[in-house]
Order: C-alpha cells, then structure tokens, then sequence
C-alpha cells in the first residue's frame, strides 16, 4: 500500500508570494491533516479535512486555507507569504479506523526569501 | 483541551547505554498515546502506540512505552541505544474532536547518541 505523498518536497518563494502544496493520503484514508512544523514552535496542527470538508481548524491566520477532493487529496495554500511561514509542513492521513494513527507524508520544505 | 509535555529538549547517551524519554499528557479522558520518530529532513514514523490493556507495549526498533495513568506518563524506553537512533522523538496524544480524532504532540526531543 503507497503510503502519504507530498508534492513538492521543497520550494522557496518570495514574501508575498502564494504557494500551494499537495498531499495524497493512503488509499482509503478519508482524513488528511496538516501540519506546520518550525523549530522555535514544534509540531503545530493547521486543519483536518473530511470528505471534502474541513472538520477541524488549528490556530493560524486565514492566509492559510485548505481543500480536500472527492479522491480524498488534500492541497493546502498560503497566501501572502511571510518570513515566518519558512517551514516543514507535513500531512497525515488519519487511520480511518478511529484509532487516530497517523501515517505521515515526508513533508514539504518551504523557503520564504 | 488535551496537551502534551516533553520536559527534555535534548538527551545525549552513549551507544549501548539505556535510554528512557519522559511524556506526560493532560487528558479528561483514557487518551491514545503515540511515540513517533523523525529523521532529519522526513516525516514521522509510529514507533509505538497505547490505546488500552497492558500498559507496557512494544514497539519497532527495539523501543517500549509505559503507560502510567496515576502519574499521565507514558514514557519511552530502549536498554541499549545504536548510532542510528539519533533523531527527534515526539509524544502524541490523540483524543477526539468533532468527530475525528486529531494527535497534539509534544515540543519533541532530540536524542544524540555519542560513539
């Protein structure tokens, strides 16, 4: 079974910018969630999509937004870029099961110059 | 609102030595308890994990957690550590939130391994 893909694995981009990243979860994995993850700051949750909705939302500005496809692939977006926004961002895909196992992709790292 | 603390942000142990990495929750309820590794520049592994029964569980890579729930621990545990252990290790605790369950981990905590 393929496990979390994320695309790309790194990226710079200039303040301002806006920046879309993508996560395919396991195959039957309905629940993706992202993940911000900075050295000063740890492991910090963004959202959690559902079947196509957003079921739970993290502690970040609205410049950061998600959406979730009916294949259950998650992308999420960062708009207006800053400095701080520099990091790993990860996705999970939640074990369906109810078991709250989550099985990571490899991240994505995000350069702000 | 469920929590997590790592107290060490970095460990260093010797090749061979024991290694014990402190967890504690705050939880209402019986949590989902997570130990996840992560390599330099990767995602996280599960490395072990409690939902309920026997409060000492075993893991992959050697590696064991106990569940105490008098004290909201669950500490990790390896009786002899290799080189290639050196990582970041973050304790989770998975607890339900409309309708899912969403982990919140700990700060993490950086294990370096001395030759």
């Amino acid at each position: 079974k393929a496990g979390v893909t994320q695309t790309p694995r790194y990226l710079i981009k200039t303040r301002g910018q806006q920046v879309t990243l993508s996560c395919s979860p396991i195959s039957g994995h309905r629940s993706v969630s992202w993940y911000q993850q900075t050295p000063g700051q740890g492991l910090q949750f963004l959202f959690e999509y559902f079947s196509e909705t957003q079921r739970n939302k993290g502690n970040f500005p609205g410049r950061f937004s998600g959406r979730q496809f009916s294949n259950s692939r998650s992308e999420m977006n960062v708009s207006t870029l800053e400095l701080g926004d520099s990091a790993l961002y990860l996705c999970a895909s939640i074990d369906p099961r109810g078991s709250a196992e989550a099985f990571f992709g490899q991240g994505t790292r995000l350069t702000v110059v | 609102a469920q929590s997590v603390t790592q107290p060490d942000i970095h460990i260093t142990v010797s090749e061979g030595a024991s290694l014990e990495l402190r967890c504690n929750y705050s939880y209402g309820a019986t949590p989902y308890l997570f130990w996840y590794v992560q390599s330099p520049g990767q995602g996280l592994q599960l490395l072990l994990k409690y939902f309920s029964g026997d409060t000492l569980v075993q893991g992959i890579k050697g590696f064991e957690a106990e569940f105490k729930r008098s004290q909201s621990s669950f500490n990790l545990r390896k009786p002899s550590v290799h080189w290639s252990d050196a990582a970041e290790y973050f304790c989770a605790v998975g607890a339900a939130s409309g309708g899912s369950y969403i982990p919140t981990f700990g700060r993490g905590t950086s294990l370096i391994v001395h030759p």
